[in-house]
């Protein structure tokens, strides 16, 4: 049974510049969160996606912005890179039901912007 | 608003036992999660607590949970140098879905 799977790996970037990064649920989850880990830092929720619609939102700018497809995939899109937003990007899957929706990580996604 | 705090650093001996504490600001979260991180990685869940509950074991994990004082440990037993790693708490809220975190504690276990 495979996990929550991230690509890229690694990723490197210009100020400006835009990026997407993917992820794929574990499968029989039907929920996909997204947060942001600087280095030294806890992760910070950026939004989740549940039925392809994003349900809640982080104090993240509009320039984080993301999609859920049918089969239950995501993607974060971040626009205008600035360097603040070198991280490491995890994505973490659910299943919404009663109870607690726990949410699984996958290995992350490496963003570092010069 | 909605805060989660760990001390920064533990170090023990191979075989002894770790105790990971963490507290919380908001009253009513709702579940209480215990992550591990290795260098390089994402986040393992090794357990959770439901605020109802005052204990839960699981191996030689145990979580203590005192919500009076909103404070959440972790204990592990025979403590060995394959758990060094970094230990996040985090809470949830019944009709949120975001987990807030704590800045992680870095357990090292010497040899």
């Amino acid at each position: 049974d495979a996990g929550v799977t991230q690509s890229p790996t690694h990723l490197i970037k210009t100020r400006g510049q835009q990026v997407t990064l993917r992820c794929s649920p574990k499968s029989g989850h039907d929920t996909v969160s997204w947060y942001q880990q600087a280095l030294g830092q806890g992760p910070q929720f950026i939004f989740q996606y549940y039925e392809e619609e994003e349900r809640q939102r982080g104090n993240f700018p509009d320039r984080f912005s993301g999609h859920q497809f049918p089969n239950y995939s995501s993607e974060l899109n971040v626009n205008a890179l600035l360097l603040g937003d070198s991280a490491l990007y995890l994505c973490a899957s659910s299943f919404t039901a009663v109870g607690p929706d726990t949410q699984y990580f996958g290995p992350g996604t490496r963003l570092t912007v010069l | 608003g909605e805060d989660v705090e760990q001390s920064l650093f533990l170090s023990v001996r191979e075989g002894d036992s770790s105790v990971i504490n963490c507290t919380y600001t908001d009253s009513s979260s709702t579940y209480l999660y215990w992550y591990k991180q290795e260098p390089g990685a994402g986040l393992q869940l090794l357990t959770y607590i439901f605020s109802n509950m005052d204990m839960k074991q699981d191996q030689r994990l145990t979580v203590l949970l005192n919500k009076k004082d909103k404070h959440l440990s972790l204990r592990i037993a025979d403590t060995q140098t394959g758990d060094s790693a970094i230990y996040f708490c985090a809470a949830s809220t019944s009709g949120t879905y975001k987990y807030i975190f704590g800045t992680g504690t870095r357990l090292k276990v010497l040899a």
